[in-house]
């Protein structure tokens, strides 16, 4: 039972364009979302959160969108950037904390040159 | 300032031994969580823990798997009797308050033959 949803297992985006990563879930008592990013033989690295109470939160070039009706959130990063080639993971908490997290299967992003 | 610290890096263990994950917190963080990612998969958890108590163990399996974190020294996880399924990658995290974003380490590659 997947909880947490990442459609896309992959996206390449232009170095300078908007990467745009989505997340999807089905549990109604996760309040607080988070975004990791790992680099290949590196443990996961935190990026970005968002709790239900609010549909947006920016850090610099990151910025989350949450739309809870939906049950959707999303990832963009402007401008893309050759070091962000990563793969994101999307994850979940019902605590209101970023205790015990559910993790999405993650989205591998390629920015090109 | 370091990190999450796990070792070993790599872990190659014959079906039916025994397997010992090592995790040291980071400075200052008495809160450890265990996740386990499996190929094509997110990470899931399993196990939390502060000093000497365990608080969720609701995503670990029921048999074979233990873990601990004692008043001193690192977080342990402990696999008896391997088998080919348990091979996984397997992530440390740490916390200061058991609510902040977690600080993953880079993790053990178990391998079980």
């Amino acid at each position: 039972d997947q909880q947490v949803k990442q459609n896309s297992p992959s996206l390449s985006v232009q170095e300078g364009r908007i990467s745009i990563l989505n997340c999807d879930y089905t549990n109604s008592m996760f309040d607080y979302f988070l975004w990791y990013k790992k680099y290949p033989a590196e443990g996961p690295t935190f990026l970005i959160s968002i709790s239900s109470i609010k549909d947006k939160n920016e850090d610099g070039r990151f910025t989350v969108f949450l739309n809870k009706s939906a049950k959707h959130l999303s990832l963009h990063i402007v401008p893309s950037q050759p070091g962000d080639s990563a793969v994101y993971f999307c994850a979940a908490s019902a605590t209101g904390t970023a205790s015990k997290l559910t993790f999405g299967t993650g989205t591998r992003l390629q920015v090109t040159l | 300032n370091a990190g999450v610290m796990q070792n070993p890096r790599h872990l190659v263990r014959r079906r039916g031994q025994e397997a010992r994950l090592r995790c040291s917190p980071m400075k200052g963080h008495s809160h450890v969580y265990w996740y386990r990612q499996l190929p094509e998969e997110g990470l899931k958890f399993m196990v939390y823990l502060q000093k000497e108590n365990i608080i969720d163990e609701s995503g670990m399996p029921k048999e074979r798997f233990s873990a601990e974190f004692p008043k001193e020294g690192p977080s342990i996880l402990r696999i008896q009797q391997v088998v080919r399924g348990d091979s996984a990658a397997y992530f440390c995290a740490s916390s200061p308050d058991g609510t902040s974003p977690l600080h993953f380490g880079n993790g053990t590659r178990l391998t079980v033959t």
